[in-house]
């Protein structure tokens, strides 16, 4: 069974400040990878997410994130926070097979809060 | 409509109640998703629907839960005899195709009092 594991269950930092969010995850197949966001009493949304292709990928409001096969981590980036980023971040990885449906798999999720 | 609707958003039950959660996804998604988050954790898969076929359900934590979506549209979850480890915010997701991410509702955040 895929697991993932988010480093990191909190992280602050300071406004204008770089952040990364890490994440590895278990698995020996190809894989999906997603980052999601979720802002208090919100569902999830999708940050961005890897298919194939480029191993860095861009997702929404200047967040990147790079995917490593051999060290299976996908690690999520910003150069530059803002206050607005303050949300719970979630790593999750899906299996491309035809047995699984693409369900993902969640890491536990790591809150970044941004301080003026 | 443009988002995934999720009814009630917020529901108290007490202990032994009968709930009923709607999922009104995007129209014409076909891959309908369910899943669990406790308090302080990640979403767990809970069911998976294409169409109307439930293709898996090993993510429903017992007999008490189960799901339908007859119509291949708007989706149910129904939980049967609550009880306090029940409580959890339940979220549904759809796509387009299935893998390539999903959007999700805002939840239901089911307390048992």
């Amino acid at each position: 069974a895929q697991s993932v594991t988010q480093l990191d269950s909190q992280v602050p930092v300071f406004e204008e400040a770089p952040v990364e969010l890490r994440c590895n995850y278990s698995s020996s197949v190809s894989v999906y990878l997603f980052w999601y966001v979720q802002y208090p009493n919100q569902g999830l949304q999708l940050l961005l997410k890897y298919l194939s292709g480029s191993t860095l990928v861009k997702g929404i409001n200047g967040f990147e994130a790079e995917f490593n096969k051999s060290q299976t981590s996908f690690h999520l980036r910003k150069p530059s926070v803002h206050i607005s980023d303050t949300a719970e971040y979630f790593c999750a990885v899906s299996d491309p097979g035809g047995t699984s449906y693409g369900k993902l798999t969640f890491g536990q999720g790591t809150i970044l809060t941004v301080h003026p | 409509g443009a988002g995934v609707s999720q009814s009630p958003r917020y529901k108290v039950a007490k202990r032994g109640q009968d709930v009923a959660l709607r999922c009104d996804p995007i129209s014409g998604h076909v891959s309908l998703f369910w899943y669990q988050q406790a308090l302080g954790q990640g979403p767990e898969f809970l069911t998976y629907f294409q169409n109307e076929a439930q293709l898996d359900k090993s993510g429903l934590p017992s007999d008490r839960f189960f799901a339908e979506r007859p119509e291949g549209s708007v989706s149910t979850l129904k939980i049967q005899r609550t009880q306090q480890e029940d409580s959890a915010v339940y979220l549904c997701a759809s796509s387009l195709r299935t893998g390539y991410g999903y959007t999700f509702g805002s939840g239901t955040r089911l307390t048992v009092v």
